[in-house]
């Protein structure tokens, strides 16, 4: 079962910043926060992940609240590109199963 | 095209018949996952291998599933006596992974294919 929870669906106009929330109340030490997004008729696409400090990359920025129970993705910019499932995971990085374990994720709407 | 591939595209067949996908990973990638996904659900784990080896299968994968990655390279999923609720998208990826089971997971990133939807008449 996925241990992360999101909401169904967010709406964002065209070039605004796209924040979403996610809480993963129950993570341990050693599991990272990983964030991927799927396109329509596409397969899943890597967009960042961290362990406990915020990250920043092309993409989008990563916010791990300091309890690490609750972290948001931010798409600075968004573009109607972005519209997609965004889906946030937690995953052990040592000692465990290592698979990705997929929620239903946020259905991410950027408007014009 | 260096990323995944997956073949085919689409695959419509009849109840009861077998079906085999085909995943080509990134070139370079000890890793491979296979993934199953329904209309609306996030995919789901079915299985992945290091090189030639399968170190964990899902209970989702019953005996009418088998998956092989003979050379350590490509890797096929086999579904044998299709059902009607064997009906998804069937997702392929890849990944580097560095060391051994346990150690190393934190800077892999997975590369996925675009699928192959089955559709079982």
């Amino acid at each position: 079962d996925a241990k992360t929870t999101q909401p169904p669906s967010m709406d964002c106009a065209e070039g605004r910043a796209a924040n979403l929330p996610c809480n993963h109340s129950t993570i341990s030490g050693n599991e990272y926060v990983y964030w991927y997004r799927q396109i329509h008729s596409q397969g899943p696409q890597y967009i960042i992940h961290g362990l406990k400090n915020n990250e920043t990359n092309e993409m989008a920025s990563l916010i791990i609240t300091e309890d690490r129970k609750s972290s948001t993705l931010i798409l600075p910019h968004a573009t109607l590109r972005d519209t997609a499932v965004y889906y946030c995971i937690v995953r052990v990085g040592w000692g465990g199963s290592e698979k990705l374990v997929f929620g239903k994720g946020t259905k991410l709407t950027v408007n014009p | 095209d260096t990323g995944v591939s997956q073949n085919p595209r689409h695959k419509i067949t009849k109840r009861g018949q077998n079906v085999t996908f085909r995943c080509d990973p990134i070139s370079e990638h000890n890793r491979l996952y296979w993934y199953r996904q329904t209309l609306g659900q996030g995919p789901e784990f079915l299985t992945y291998f290091q090189n030639e080896a399968q170190l964990e299968k899902s209970r989702l994968l019953s005996d009418r599933f088998s998956a092989e990655r003979p050379k350590g390279s490509f890797s096929t999923l086999e579904i044998q006596r299709t059902e009607q609720g064997d009906s998804a998208m069937y997702l392929c990826a890849s990944s580097w992974r560095r060391g051994d089971r346990g150690r190393g997971a934190t800077n892999e990133k997975l590369f996925f294919g675009s699928g192959t939807q089955l559709s079982v008449l």
